[in-house]
């Protein structure tokens, strides 16, 4: 059971290039999102997808797509990467335990080490 | 202000004493809590959920809620070297429905 899986694991940039950051889960979880953790920051969520065809924009959007592709897959676009862009960023998914109310454990993929040059 | 907010740290206690995290939050209609452990290099790992007031207990674990205050805790006891990492946060926004992390606490626990 691979869980969510996050490629690729490094990456560098120079500024002005694009990429996309690729995520998958085999969890059949609704919801998917990407965060992104500097140094003493926390996680910052960027973008998320509380369930297939939406899409919703997090603390830190700036600068970022998302396309959520189908219900397994949640990508992460830099249309220009810039050097305040370099951070460790992570997919995750969830699924819902306990009660009603009870939201969201959060399953990571291993994170992507991205540097902007 | 920050949505969710947490003494940075470092925070360093002695193996066997009691490590004592702390979180606040801002919005009052967040009904769902989380304790994560991140190890240096490592992605996160849930480690206790609470969603009443009052304390949950799971082994040395014990995490406290206090809605009126907005305030949740994560009490450590017996703490041991293992235990050294980064403790965050996180409160599930229900308008929205988004998990939102504050920024950790590091926990070294000495020998």
């Amino acid at each position: 059971n691979a869980g969510v899986t996050q490629t690729p694991k490094f990456q560098v940039l120079k500024t002005g290039q694009s990429m996309t950051l690729q995520c998958a889960q085999d969890m059949n979880h609704n919801s998917m999102y990407w965060y992104r953790q500097d140094p003493g920051m926390g996680l910052r969520l960027i973008y998320y997808s509380a369930s297939e065809g939406t899409t919703d924009k997090g603390e830190v959007p700036n600068g970022y797509n998302v396309s959520r592709l189908n219900k397994r897959e949640f990508s992460l676009r830099l249309e220009s990467a810039a050097p305040s862009q370099t951070s460790v960023y992570f997919c995750a998914s969830s699924a819902r335990v306990g009660g009603p109310n009870a939201n969201e454990k959060l399953f990571f993929g291993s994170g992507t080490q991205l540097s902007v040059l | 202000q920050k949505e969710v907010e947490q003494n940075s740290g470092p925070l360093s206690v002695p193996e066997g004493a009691i490590a004592s995290l702390n979180c606040t939050y801002s919005d009052r209609g967040s009904q769902s809590f989380f304790w994560y452990r991140q190890y240096s290099g490592k992605s996160p790992e849930l480690i206790m959920s609470i969603y009443s007031n009052g304390d949950k207990e799971d082994g040395r674990f014990t995490a406290q809620l206090n809605k009126a205050s907005q305030y949740v805790s994560l009490l450590i006891r017996d703490s041991q070297p293992s235990d050294s990492a980064t403790y965050l946060c996180a409160v599930f926004y229900n308008q929205g429905g988004k998990l939102i992390f504050g920024q950790g606490t590091e926990l070294s626990v000495k020998p």
